[in-house]
């Protein structure tokens, strides 16, 4: 059963960049997605972007396609994350979760990493 | 594309059944049948419930249920219990690569 293994904690400046990984755990990222999501602090869960490992290909969020770059190794099973530009509003805790793949390109996310908390503070 | 939208809170009385409503488009829920529910406990990770409007994923009890009319998606829980008190967000396909969040529920077990 694959697990996925976030990232430790991180504090940014503004300005500056963060970047998250997410290690499969337990097997591989096969056949799926990986994707990106973030929650700030008391609020909901918001769609960043995604990657499918096995064709390199990725999507983001218009909010976030002119600063967010999502990579991934195969040879590791390891996903990234990075934000660039980070301001104040970019505190939050940002979950990477597997995706499915289907041909129209809709699916659900299962499992979830445990979770990065980046604060950005001056 | 705007988030999908919940109710912020609901509650119920253990052995009641609640039904939690998300409302989005037709170019998302009324469109595509990849609405999903995760639970969200505090301080944990979301987990999925309810996938493609109304499938339920091994070990999930059949107290939840899924269903959708037009652009608006629900999510049952009957015969509620103590443990069912968390935080409920749907989500659905938005089309050209792109998903969507509701605000999210709280769901109080009274």
């Amino acid at each position: 059963q694959v697990q996925l293994v976030q990232s430790g904690a991180e504090v940014k400046r503004p300005g500056s960049s963060a970047k998250v990984s997410c290690k499969a755990s337990g097997g591989t990222f096969g056949s799926y997605s990986l994707t990106w999501v973030r929650q700030a602090p008391g609020q909901g869960l918001e769609w960043m972007g995604k990657i499918i490992p096995m064709l390199g290909t990725t999507a983001y969020a218009p909010k976030f396609q002119d600063r967010l770059t999502i990579s991934a190794d195969k040879s590791t099973n390891t996903a990234y994350m990075e934000l660039n530009s980070l301001t104040l509003d970019d505190t939050a805790i940002y979950y990477c979760a597997r995706g499915t793949l289907t041909a129209v390109g809709g699916g659900w996310f299962d499992p979830w990493g445990q979770g990065t908390l980046v604060t950005v503070s001056s | 594309q705007s988030a999908l939208t919940q109710p912020p809170s609901a509650s119920g009385s253990p052995g009641q059944s609640v039904t939690i409503s998300c409302s989005g488009t037709d170019s998302d829920v009324g469109v595509y049948n990849y609405v999903s529910w995760y639970q969200q406990h505090p301080g944990k990770a979301p987990k999925l419930i309810i996938r493609e409007v109304s499938q339920r994923p091994s070990g999930i009890p059949a107290r939840f249920s899924g269903s959708k009319s037009g652009n608006t998606a629900s999510l049952t829980v009957s015969g509620l219990q103590a443990e069912d008190e968390a935080g409920y967000y749907c989500c659905s396909y938005g089309g050209s690569d792109n998903f969507l969040f509701g605000g999210g529920t709280k769901l109080t077990v009274l």
